[in-house]
């Protein structure tokens, strides 16, 4: 089955300019999540849908940053205006279901360097 | 606040080499514990451990839980060029299942 797809997989911009990703998860699974990935640390978590509703958004700087899964299937991650902490390598991931066990797959990656 | 805290961060062997990472966390709400891979691009899923004591094997890796001690170890043994990458510990919690993860243990095998 495919994966989970990302775009774009690389993506370099100044600061105070808009960038959006993309993500398109493994088909059938209801529950899509944002991680951010800075050098050196491990993800955490930016947002989690499920179908095409928020089920956690408690670390998302919504100032700033904002995602939407309008028909319950892709995502879309934006980040208006950058700043220079926001490089980083932004991951999607999808699992089947929440709530109980269920495995995350995720893309790999779209990594933003904000100069 | 929820942590998860890994150690060593880096850690250098020889192939044949065995290698310990340990794992540690405060978490409220816990459900269950993970271990993923990550070589450079996206993490994979190794194991997912919810009861103390229960050794999960897979090939030369295995991992453990201490509920009572809150932490989970994950040994490798005779260590590959092929397992040269970081391995980062998650801890999945409250009903929503989302994951805390740790900064990661980066392993480098030399030949």
């Amino acid at each position: 089955e495919a994966g989970v797809a990302q775009s774009p997989r690389y993506k370099i911009i100044e600061k105070r300019q808009s960038v959006a990703f993309w993500c398109n998860p493994i088909s059938g699974h209801a529950t899509l999540y944002w991680y951010q990935q800075i050098l050196g640390q491990g993800p955490k978590l930016l947002i989690q849908f499920q179908n095409n509703g928020v089920v956690d958004d408690s670390q998302l700087p919504k100032d700033r940053f904002s995602a939407e899964r309008l028909k319950g299937v892709d995502s879309t991650l934006k980040i208006q205006p950058a700043k220079l902490e926001d490089s980083a390598v932004y991951l999607c991931a999808s699992s089947l279901g929440w709530g109980g066990f269920n495995e995350q797959f995720f893309g790999p990656g779209t990594r933003l360097t904000v100069l | 606040e929820d942590k998860v805290v890994q150690s060593p961060l880096s850690l250098v062997v020889h192939e044949g080499d065995t290698v310990t990472l340990n794992c540690s966390y405060e978490v409220t709400n816990f459900r269950s514990l993970l271990w993923y891979k990550q070589e450079k691009k996206a993490p994979t899923f190794l194991f997912m451990l919810t009861s103390s004591g229960i050794e999960k094997k897979s090939g030369r890796l295995s991992s453990i839980l201490d509920k009572k001690e809150l932490f989970s170890i994950l040994n490798i043994t005779a260590t590959q060029t092929g397992d040269s990458a970081v391995y980062l510990c998650a801890v999945e919690r409250g009903s929503q299942g989302n994951l805390i993860f740790g900064k990661g243990t980066k392993l480098s095998v030399k030949p």
